[in-house]
């Protein structure tokens, strides 16, 4: 069954970068789009980024965009969230997600166990 | 900006059936994905692009949508599946692409 275990989380300082990583298993990675979506504490979801199956295409809500960069490495099975100057806001647990769909971006589908980040001075 | 309304919160009688709905432009032209998340865990899916059922989830969850509300129907509601539930979907509707999350509704089992 699909399998998504995200890591990378801790806690650091306002300003500071972090790279998240997402290692896929039971089903073929290679094949489907991936999302990170975050939860900030007693919040609901919100989407941060998406990349296409083939990592050409890549998509960032405003909040994140010229911070974060998704990225994926198809011969490793892993999803990668790079976040830069980090600000308090950005505290939340970070969960990679798989699509519903092959080859497109269609639904946040599947979920892993998330990784949390705090940024807190 | 686009977004997905949907109640704060709801009950339902134990094995009485309940109707979670989301509202947004976003699905006129998109489906939608309800998501249920339980204290201290992940989302899980329960109903992904309208109306399929991930495999290991009970027939009693059924999604529908018309016009720019989807809904998640569960029949004979079990004492389980109280949990927090989340619609998303795609927002095309800008000029680029994004999805979205309703602010989540609180099923209470009575």
């Amino acid at each position: 069954q699909v399998q998504l275990v995200e890591s990378g989380g801790g806690v650091l300082q306002p300003g500071r970068s972090l790279r998240l990583s997402c290692a896929a298993s039971g089903f073929t990675f290679s094949y489907y789009g991936m999302h990170w979506v975050r939860q900030a504490p007693g919040k609901g979801p919100e989407w941060v980024a998406s990349i296409f199956y083939d990592g050409n295409n890549k998509y960032y809500a405003d909040s994140v965009k010229g911070r974060f960069t998704i990225s994926r490495d198809n011969s490793k099975n892993t999803l990668y969230l790079q976040m830069s100057s980090l600000k308090v806001e950005d505290t939340a647990v970070y969960y990679c997600a798989r699509d519903s769909y092959t080859r497109v971006l269609v639904t946040i589908c599947f979920w892993g166990l998330g990784t949390p980040v705090t940024v807190s001075s | 900006s686009s977004e997905l309304t949907q109640d704060p919160a709801v009950s339902v009688a134990l094995g009485q059936t309940v109707r979670i709905t989301c509202q947004g432009d976003s699905l006129r032209n998109n489906y939608a994905s309800w998501h249920q998340q339980k204290p201290g865990q992940a989302p899980v899916p329960v109903i992904h692009d309208k109306h399929n059922r991930p495999s290991g989830i009970p027939d009693r969850f059924s999604g529908s949508s018309s016009g720019d509300t989807a809904s998640l129907t569960i029949t004979g509601a079990q004492a389980e599946d109280e949990a927090d539930y989340y619609c998303s979907s795609r927002d095309s509707s800008s000029n680029h692409l994004g999805w979205l999350f309703g602010g989540g509704t609180k099923l209470t089992v009575l």
